[in-house]
């Protein structure tokens, strides 16, 4: 079955700190991986993904997040925190269609200290 | 782009009523879906369909059912609700030949008293 696995539930870094988010899966195909992010009170909005091909993946907001495939890992990164970047965020794996069939991670909620 | 509506973004019910959250989108995807979100537990399926009156159980299903009649709506069911299913709900939609990801609704924030 597969699973995915977010250690960190809460994380602290200071306005204009580097970040990074850890995201380990567990799947038995190629997975496809997403990163979610959530601000308070709204739905999920996609950050970015990866199918295939290179593993450093650029997303929005300035993200980015690198498939390691010996270690299943997906994890995400950003250079420099910004205060609006408060928010959670959600690893998930899916299916080889695309995304469907998603399997989340608990989440891991980002403060931003000014 | 694609527009994921839930019809309510709070609501308040009482044990044992009936419920129904209502979750349409507008780019004629055949896959909706549906999550609850819990601290600590992040997204879990409920249900799912893949297309007009298809349904799958997701991971947690019990006390669940869905509907969905027409391709852009996908209802999800509190049969008798329970304070146990006081959650956030989010409703999710993907078109199998776009290949894109799930699109996400705002969701529900149902408190069940």
């Amino acid at each position: 079955a597969q699973s995915v696995t977010q250690p960190d539930i809460h994380i602290t870094v200071s306005e204009g700190a580097s970040l990074e988010l850890r995201c380990n899966y567990s799947y038995g195909a190629t997975p496809y991986l997403f990163w979610y992010v959530q601000s308070p009170g709204q739905g999920l909005q996609l950050l970015l993904k990866y199918f295939s091909g290179d593993t450093l993946v650029q997303g929005i907001k300035g993200f980015e997040a690198e498939f390691k495939r010996s270690q299943s890992s997906f994890n995400l990164r950003k250079p420099s925190v910004h205060w609006s970047d408060a928010a959670e965020y959600f690893c998930a794996v899916g299916a080889l269609n695309a995304g469907n069939m998603l399997t989340f991670g608990g989440g891991t909620r980002l403060m931003v200290k000014p | 782009d694609v527009k994921v509506t839930q019809s309510s973004r709070y609501l308040v019910k009482r044990t044992g009523e009936k419920v129904f959250l209502e979750c349409v989108q507008d780019m004629d995807h055949e896959n909706m879906f549906w999550y609850r979100q819990d601290p600590g537990l992040g997204l879990r399926l409920i249900y799912f369909s893949y297309d007009v009156k298809m349904k799958e159980k997701g991971d947690i299903p019990e006390g669940y059912s869905v509907s969905r009649e027409k391709k852009e709506r996908f209802s999800l069911i509190l049969e008798s609700a329970s304070t146990n299913q006081t959650s956030m709900y989010l409703c999710a939609s993907y078109s199998r030949t776009d290949n894109q990801p799930q699109h996400f609704g705002d969701g529900t924030r149902l408190s069940i008293l």
